[in-house]
C-alpha cells in the first residue's frame, strides 16, 4: 500500500523567511495530495492540496509543488508569521482510493 | 461548517478492560475514518467506512473493532485493551464528491494502565 515519508521533523525559521516541507510516496496511482495543519492542542484541518494534472498551486502565502516523476511534493510557506506555527502533515491518496494516508508531521516554529 | 463530535474526550482504562470511543457527524458524509497519532508515527489508519453497516480495516487494525450503525455514527472498540493502544485517536468525516476534504473530531485522549 501507500507510503508517505514526511522529510523534516522540525523546521524553525525567522517571522518573514519561507518554510519548506518535503514529502515522497510511493504509490505511483497517487493522485491526490493535501496538507493538513494541527495547532497546538487542537485537531487537524485542511489548508491545501494538489492534484496529479497540475504540479503547482497556490492558496494566499501557501504555494504546493508536485514532481510526479520523483514521487515528491512540498508545501512552501511564505512570508511566514507566528500563527503558522503549528504541526503540518502531508497525506496522498491513489484515485478511487479507500483513505489518505498522513505523513509523519513537520513542528514548524516562527520566531520573531 | 462541518462537524465531527467524539466522546469521550479523555479516558483513563485499566489493561484487559472494553473501551468504546464515538464519534458523531452531522456533515451527511459518506465516508468515516479512524486514525491514532502517535509521536513519530504521524496519523495511522485503523479503521474506515463508506457507509452505514460497512467496516473496513486500515494499515493498523489489530486490537481494534469498528461499528458504523447509521450514517451518522461510527464507534471504534478495544475490546481488550493493552498499554500500547495508549494514543490520541481522532476520528474523522469525507465525502466521495468534490475534494474529499477530511473534517476531523476534536481527538480523544485515552490512556491504558
Amino acid at each position: 500500500g501507500e507510503k508517505v515519508e514526511q522529510h523534516e521533523s522540525t523546521l524553525s525559521v525567522r517571522e518573514g523567511d519561507s518554510a519548506v516541507i518535503n514529502c515522497t510516496y510511493t504509490d505511483t496511482a497517487s493522485s491526490y495530495f493535501p496538507w493538513y495543519k494541527q495547532e497546538a492542542g487542537k485537531s487537524l484541518h485542511f489548508v491545501i492540496d494538489i492534484r496529479s494534472n497540475v504540479d503547482r498551486k497556490q492558496s494566499q502565502r501557501l504555494i504546493v509543488l508536485l514532481d510526479k516523476k520523483a514521487k515528491r511534493f512540498s508545501l512552501h510557506i511564505t512570508a511566514t508569521q507566528p500563527e503558522d506555527s503549528a504541526i503540518y502533515f502531508c497525506a496522498a491518496r491513489a484515485q478511487g482510493g479507500r483513505a489518505l494516508i498522513f505523513g509523519t508531521g513537520t513542528t514548524v516554529s516562527v520566531s520573531p | 461548517e462541518a462537524a465531527v463530535t467524539q466522546s469521550p474526550r479523555n479516558k483513563v482504562a485499566v489493561t484487559g478492560g472494553k473501551v468504546t470511543l464515538s464519534c458523531n457527524q452531522t456533515n451527511n458524509h459518506n465516508n468515516m475514518y479512524w486514525y491514532r497519532q502517535d509521536t513519530g508515527h504521524g496519523l495511522r489508519l485503523i479503521h474506515y467506512s463508506y457507509g452505514a453497516g460497512s467496516t473496513e480495516k486500515g494499515d493498523i487494525p489489530d486490537g481494534y473493532k469498528a461499528s458504523r450503525p447509521s450514517q451518522e455514527n461510527f464507534s471504534l472498540i478495544l475490546e481488550l485493551a493493552t498499554p500500547s493502544q495508549t494514543s490520541v485517536y481522532f476520528c474523522a468525516s469525507g465525502d466521495n464528491r468534490g475534494q474529499n476534504t477530511l473534517y476531523f473530531g476534536a481527538g480523544t485522549r485515552l490512556s491504558v494502565l
